[in-house]
């Protein structure tokens, strides 16, 4: 079956400028992640959205960053005024529930270049 | 909160010889520990995990151990061989969420 898809797969923008990322989670997935992962580094967790409960936004570097995740499936993940540091690449991962021991399914990555 | 630690940041191995990567967590109620292992420009994927109650699993070529009294894990990887130079992360429960170790860069040489 298909598995996690991002979109678009790079992006380079100015900074200032507004950007949207999308991720598309395995069907059926309940549990939605966003990471971050800068060039040599490891993930930095950004949000975590389970069913409809309330997001966990505790990762969010700062208020440009935002996300919302639209019936239980599609997430977008915006970043408002990007800056030169914003620049990295953007994991999603879904899982079939919310518990801790149910597998990580990763995305592509979406890989943002901020100029 | 949990603070997974891996060590080492960068390892180098001969082929054919064993490579060994280490965590530790701080949280006793951690009860699952996968790894994954990115290759360069790919996605994250699941390699191994382990519950916590087990010390030992084993795939292959590859094996995991926790020891939960002294809270660390490790992976090993025998036999290495070219195509299993990547970078590879640990990572722990943080109540229902994972926390990713830094990573470990294996290269194996030829």
């Amino acid at each position: 079956g298909a598995g996690v898809s991002q979109s678009p797969s790079n992006k380079v923008t100015e900074k200032g400028k507004d950007v949207e990322l999308r991720c598309d989670p395995i069907s059926g997935h309940t549990a939605l992640y966003w990471y971050r992962q800068s060039l040599g580094q490891g993930l930095e967790f950004l949000i975590y959205f389970q069913g409809n409960s309330a997001p966990d936004k505790s990762g969010l570097p700062s208020d440009r960053f935002s996300a919302e995740r639209t019936g239980g499936s599609v997430s977008t993940l915006t970043i408002q005024r990007t800056q030169q540091e914003d620049s990295a690449v953007y994991l999603c991962a879904s899982s079939l529930t919310g518990a801790s021991y149910t597998q990580q399914f990763f995305g592509p990555g979406t890989r943002l270049t901020v100029l | 909160g949990e603070n997974v630690e891996q060590h080492p940041s960068t390892l180098s191995v001969q082929e054919g010889d064993s490579a060994v990567i280490k965590c530790t967590y701080s949280d006793s109620a951690s009860n699952y520990f996968p790894w994954y292992k990115q290759e360069l420009g790919k996605r994250p994927q699941l390699i191994i995990d382990i519950r916590s109650n087990v010390g030992e699993k084993k795939d292959q070529r590859i094996a995991v151990t926790l020891n939960k009294t002294a809270k660390h894990f490790s992976l090993h990887i025998t036999e290495t061989q070219p195509e299993d130079s990547a970078v590879y992360f640990c990572a722990a429960p943080l109540n229902y969420k994972l926390s990713f170790g830094a990573g470990t860069t294996v290269t194996v040489r030829a």
